[in-house]
């Protein structure tokens, strides 16, 4: 079952702009991760923030998680043509850390 | 160190072939997990392995679908009689331990299935 959707769904903005991507889930989380998929390649685990955490930075990456809301974002700050991809949210269930749920993923565009 | 590496890349099987897809784990990791994606898709657990035994199958259909990591040698995952709803990426990360659900995963590249 679907455990996170992102949302938009697509975004597509300029170089040196700001992106935002939004993911709610469902169920209580140990932790909530992020991950970037370029076009035909595979998953890079971007950050994770744990339910015990409100607020993560890495590098350009700032992610938020408001667990009472059962919702996080992703901010890219000074965004690049590099930051073209698909962005995934991912949680493991609580009670079980072997596996993640990925959400639909949302295709973002940075046009230089 | 190498990552975890998957092959083929690309894998092309006519309708009820079978297709063999490899994994490598991370040196040292001896836990491997196999995820798959559909067009458009995020990925969808599908089993997680540690070396000679199966852990949990959850996501695995019921048929046509196995998957081993044996002593020596890489993970497969192995699908019999391809479909072409069998047409996806498969995807495949490790680790050195259980848990890694609490840290984040590497993936492989993944093998990308065509089945015409």
């Amino acid at each position: 079952s679907q455990q996170g959707e992102e949302d938009p769904q697509a975004l597509s903005i300029q170089e040196g702009e700001n992106a935002t991507m939004n993911c709610s889930y469902k169920t209580s989380i140990n932790n909530l991760q992020w991950y970037r998929q370029n076009s035909g390649r595979g998953l890079v685990h971007l950050i994770l923030i744990r339910s015990n955490e409100r607020e993560k930075h890495s590098g350009r990456l700032r992610v938020t998680l408001d667990t009472s809301k059962k919702s996080s974002s992703l901010l890219i700050t000074a965004s690049r043509a590099a930051d073209t991809a698909s962005y995934f949210c991912a949680t493991p269930p609580m009670g079980g850390s072997e596996k993640l749920v990925f959400g639909k993923g949302m295709k973002l565009t940075v046009n230089p | 160190n190498a990552g975890v590496m998957q092959n083929p890349r690309h894998l092309v099987r006519r309708r009820g072939q079978e297709a063999r897809l490899r994994c490598s784990p991370m040196k040292g990791h001896s836990h491997v997990y196999w995820y798959r994606q559909l067009p458009e898709e995020g990925l969808k657990f599908m089993v997680y392995l540690q070396k000679e035994n199966i852990i949990d199958e959850s996501g695995m259909p019921k048929e046509r679908f196995s998957a081993e990591f044996p002593k020596e040698g890489p993970s497969i995952l192995r699908i019999q009689q391809v479909v072409r709803g069998d047409s996806a990426a498969y995807f495949c990360a490790s680790s050195r331990t259980q848990g890694q659900g609490l840290y984040g995963y590497t993936f492989g590249s993944g093998t990308r299935l065509t089945v015409v």
